[in-house]
């Protein structure tokens, strides 16, 4: 079945530790997401990525960093200037080619800074 | 700045029950309005809106648009405890880009 996988699903680190949250896709999409969600907040879009090699900063890039080197992949890593990471981390992917921006979402990591 | 309000922020019903979820927006270079489920991680998409008046409709749910108003409403309707989750709307710009509200938290009491 396609779908997107996203791991660990639960990460536990201390401060001032970098870690990268893996998400892979084989639903053949362009376009790559990174979404932060914190309770009572709207979807907050970290990084995106639109093809190969590419990729912009969305609102909230500051503190993390992303690379897109294959179409199935899009790793984030969190790193230790980020000043508040424990959050939920939802990637998504979609393929709009001209219709609306449907994404599909995987099941999310939660990062917990100790 | 373009933004997204829905509300209630959350809302507690009994089984049986019909709610309605509203989404409301300020978004420069309108495209699409589209309602999302979210149970326990992956939001699930349910609604892409784009003309006013027209409701899309999937079993016990529905959703409608105003862009005259500004809003879109999400109808369910006999409610059941697999209802429960979080419930977002985001808003698509011509660029594609998706502006998200805060969610409806909606909790089904049997």
């Amino acid at each position: 079945d396609g779908g997107i996988t996203q791991s660990p699903k639960y990460l536990f680190r201390k401060e001032g530790q970098n870690v990268t949250l893996s998400c892979e896709q084989n639903l053949n999409h362009d376009a790559m997401y990174w979404y932060r969600q914190d309770p009572g907040q709207g979807l907050r879009l970290i990084y995106y990525s639109q093809i190969v090699n590419d990729f912009q900063k969305g609102d909230i890039a500051e503190g993390y960093s992303v690379s897109r080197e294959k179409k199935e992949s899009f790793p984030l890593t969190v790193t230790s200037a980020q000043k508040n990471p424990t959050a939920f981390y939802l990637c998504a992917s979609s393929t709009h080619r001209g219709g609306a921006n449907v994404l599909t979402f995987g099941a999310g990591s939660r990062l917990t800074v100790l | 700045e373009d933004k997204v309000v829905q509300s209630p922020l959350s809302l507690v019903v009994h089984e049986g029950d019909t709610v309605t979820l509203n989404c409301s927006y300020e978004v420069t270079n309108f495209r699409s309005l589209l309602w999302y489920k979210q149970e326990k991680k992956a939001p699930t998409f349910l609604f892409m809106l784009t003309s006013s008046g027209i409701e899309k409709k999937s079993g016990r749910l529905s959703s409608i648009l105003d862009k005259k108003e500004l809003f879109s409403i999400l109808n369910i309707t006999a409610t059941q405890t697999g209802d429960s989750a979080i419930y977002l709307c985001a808003v698509e710009d011509s660029n594609y880009q998706l502006i998200w509200g805060a969610g409806t938290k909606l909790i089904i009491k049997p």
